[in-house]
């Protein structure tokens, strides 16, 4: 059964770093790109980036590129998501999930259970 | 980039009502797009891709339409368990970008 397991929630403070993981089971990590949502408090989903644990290839949103990194270590079949600098402004919940792609399509078909980031003074 | 225009934002519906949502794409995505399904605190969940393909495992009430720039959620029948927000997703060029959702609620 696939599961993509994310770590536990973080607070932080503003100015701090922060890596998060997605950790795969149950499926070849490097056959599929992986993707990272933001939810921020009572709001949508916003794609942020996707990465490709095969080649490290990764395309980011213009809204993300610059302020986030995204990268992977497929010896611990593992994905992250990172800050350098956070500020109140990232306190959300991100979520990563495989991002499947046919001949003809792609789709996010399996979830982590999200990682909720709170950044405060 | 895409904009996807998602409509309505927010609906009331009684069990056993046809539900229809609909995203509009700034351009043309062919069928490149996807419908999921969030209920509160919990992860997204896939519906349908590529426009019409049931996910497996959902049931069969809900089903898709669409192509080009206009697309279609249906539920046929709703069901206690619908009741959530439902986001479209446009993945035909980068950035990818979600509807603003619709939230149904219980009339």
């Amino acid at each position: 059964e696939v599961q993509l397991v994310q770590s536990g929630a973080e607070v932080k403070k503003p100015g701090e770093s922060l890596k998060i993981s997605c950790k795969d089971s149950g499926y070849s990590f490097g056959s599929y790109w992986i993707g990272w949502v933001r939810q921020m408090p009572g709001k949508g989903l916003e794609w942020m980036a996707v990465f490709n644990p095969g080649d490290s290839d990764t395309r980011y949103s213009p809204s993300f590129q610059g302020q986030v990194t995204v990268s992977g270590d497929r010896s611990v079949r593992t994905a992250y998501l990172q800050w350098s600098s956070l500020r109140a402004s990232d306190s959300a919940l991100y979520f990563c999930a495989r991002y499947h792609c046919t001949t003809t399509t792609c789709f996010f078909d399996y979830w982590g259970q999200g990682t909720p980031v709170t950044v405060s003074s | 980039d895409i904009q996807m225009t998602q409509s309505p934002s927010s609906l009331s519906a009684s069990v056993g009502d046809r539900v229809t949502i609909t995203c509009r794409a700034s351009q043309d995505i062919r069928n490149n797009l996807g419908w999921y399904q969030q209920k509160p605190g919990k992860a997204p969940k896939c519906l349908i891709y590529g426009a019409f393909s049931l996910q497996s495992g959902v049931p069969s009430r809900f089903s898709g339409s669409g192509s080009g720039t206009e697309f279609t959620l249906t539920i046929s029948s709703l069901q206690p368990e619908d009741f959530a927000t439902y986001y479209c997703l446009q993945h035909n060029s980068y950035p990818l970008t979600f509807g603003g959702g619709t939230k149904v609620e219980i009339k």
